[in-house]
Parts: C-alpha cells; sequence; structure tokens
C-alpha cells in the first residue's frame, strides 16, 4: 500500500521566494495533518483538515503560512514570502476514519526544507 | 491535554531488553497511550497502543499501570537498528475536534551501542 507521499523531499531556496510543499494522503483518510520539526521546538503541528475542510489552524505560525485541501488526495502547505528560520523538516500526515484507530497517525517522510 | 515526561535520551547495548518510562499524571479516562518510533530522516511512525493493561505486538510491549498515571515501553533484546527517537504521546483523537493536537514533545534518543 502507497503510504503518505510528500514532495519535494529536499528543497534549498532563497529568502523572500514562495515555498509550495505537496501532499498525498493514504487513500480513504479523512483527516490530514501538517507537522513541522526542528531541534529546538520538535514536532509541532500547524493545521489539520477534516474532509478536505480545515479544522484548526492555531499552529500556523503567522499569515506567511497557508495550506489548501482541494480535494481527498492533495493537500499544500505554502510559505510566502520565505525567511531562514522556516528551516525545519515539514511532515504531512493522515488518519483513517471512524473510531478505534486511536492516536495512530501515518507520516510521510517530511520535507526538508532550508532557507538562505 | 495530558503533559507526558520520558528520559531525554538512554544508551543500550545490543541484546539487551530496554525499557522507557513515560510519566502521564494528568491522563484523562478516555485517552490512549500511543508509542512513536522515528529514525533519523523519517517520519515518525506508530509502533503501540494501549488504554490499560499489558499490550503486546512483534515490535514491542507496552506496560500500563492500574492508576495509569505512568506506561513503560519495553523492546526485547534490541540491536543497532532501534536506534531511533521514542515519543510518547497521551490522547483520544476518537473524540472529535479539539483532540486532534497530540503533543510530541522531544522524545527519548535510544542510542544501541555494539
Amino acid at each position: 500500500d502507497a503510504g503518505v507521499i510528500q514532495s519535494p523531499r529536499h528543497e534549498v531556496t532563497e529568502m523572500g521566494q514562495e515555498v509550495t510543499l505537496r501532499c498525498k494522503p493514504i487513500s480513504g483518510h479523512d483527516y490530514l495533518f501538517w507537522y513541522r520539526q526542528t531541534m529546538m521546538r520538535g514536532l509541532e503541528l500547524l493545521i489539520y483538515f477534516n474532509n478536505n475542510v480545515p479544522i484548526d489552524d492555531s499552529g500556523m505560525p503567522e499569515d506567511r503560512f497557508s495550506a489548501k485541501m482541494p480535494n481527498a488526495s492533495f493537500s499544500t502547505l505554502k510559505i510566502q514570502p520565505s525567511e531562514p528560520r522556516d528551516s525545519a523538516v515539514y511532515f504531512c500526515a493522515s488518519k483513517p476514519p471512524g473510531q478505534g484507530s486511536g492516536n495512530t497517525i501515518y507520516f510521510g517522510e517530511g520535507s526538508w526544507l532550508t532557507v538562505v | 491535554l495530558a503533559k507526558t515526561t520520558q528520559p531525554i535520551s538512554m544508551d543500550s547495548y545490543e541484546g539487551q531488553e530496554v525499557n522507557i518510562t513515560c510519566s502521564h499524571n494528568n491522563i484523562a479516562t478516555n485517552d490512549y497511550i500511543t508509542w512513536y518510533q522515528q529514525f533519523p530522516s523519517q517520519g515518525p511512525r506508530f509502533i503501540i497502543q494501549g488504554y490499560k493493561t499489558k499490550v503486546t505486538n512483534e515490535v514491542a510491549s507496552l506496560f500500563i499501570p492500574a492508576d495509569r498515571k505512568s506506561s513503560t515501553l519495553s523492546l526485547p533484546r534490541v540491536s543497532l537498528s532501534d536506534t531511533a527517537v521514542y515519543y510518547c504521546l497521551v490522547g483520544d483523537m476518537d473524540s472529535g475536534a479539539g483532540s486532534y493536537q497530540l503533543t510530541f514533545g522531544k522524545g527519548t534518543k535510544l542510542s544501541v551501542i555494539p
């Protein structure tokens, strides 16, 4: 089975440029999460969607960050303009529907972003 | 959301059993206790989850005392490939909106030594 697929795996960009990270969740999953991981802050939840609708974006650091989920199989996280402090690993994760799975979510391999 | 406390790091020799204990004094009645494993350059991976007593799967065992204020992840006979960060989380994502703010924290960095 295909897992959560993220692209690009690695990106190096200059400060001020727009960055778009992409995610394809596992088919049939109805929750999608975007996390950011840094050495200083660990793994932080940025935003999550349920059935393509954003439910909680309280973790999005500022207006430079935006996320969309136009359909059940695709989501983007955009940073515009990017800054060096945005350098981190960005993970997308998805969760299957229904009760019983508890706290089981499935992560992608991450997008490693470096802003210089 | 219940906060968890676990050791920052642990070292173990190959072949030994490793026990990582997590404290979660404020765990709620419906909360699950869930452990994830993260290898370098990879996303976290679910390894085991329980509610009470003991759970065992092909990877690990999870021991939960009656008061549920702590839990212990047990890895039998570790190998070098078990070197990873292990996260303990408590919560109940099945309880609906507002319950999805799972806090991963810094985890426990396990280093297995040959």
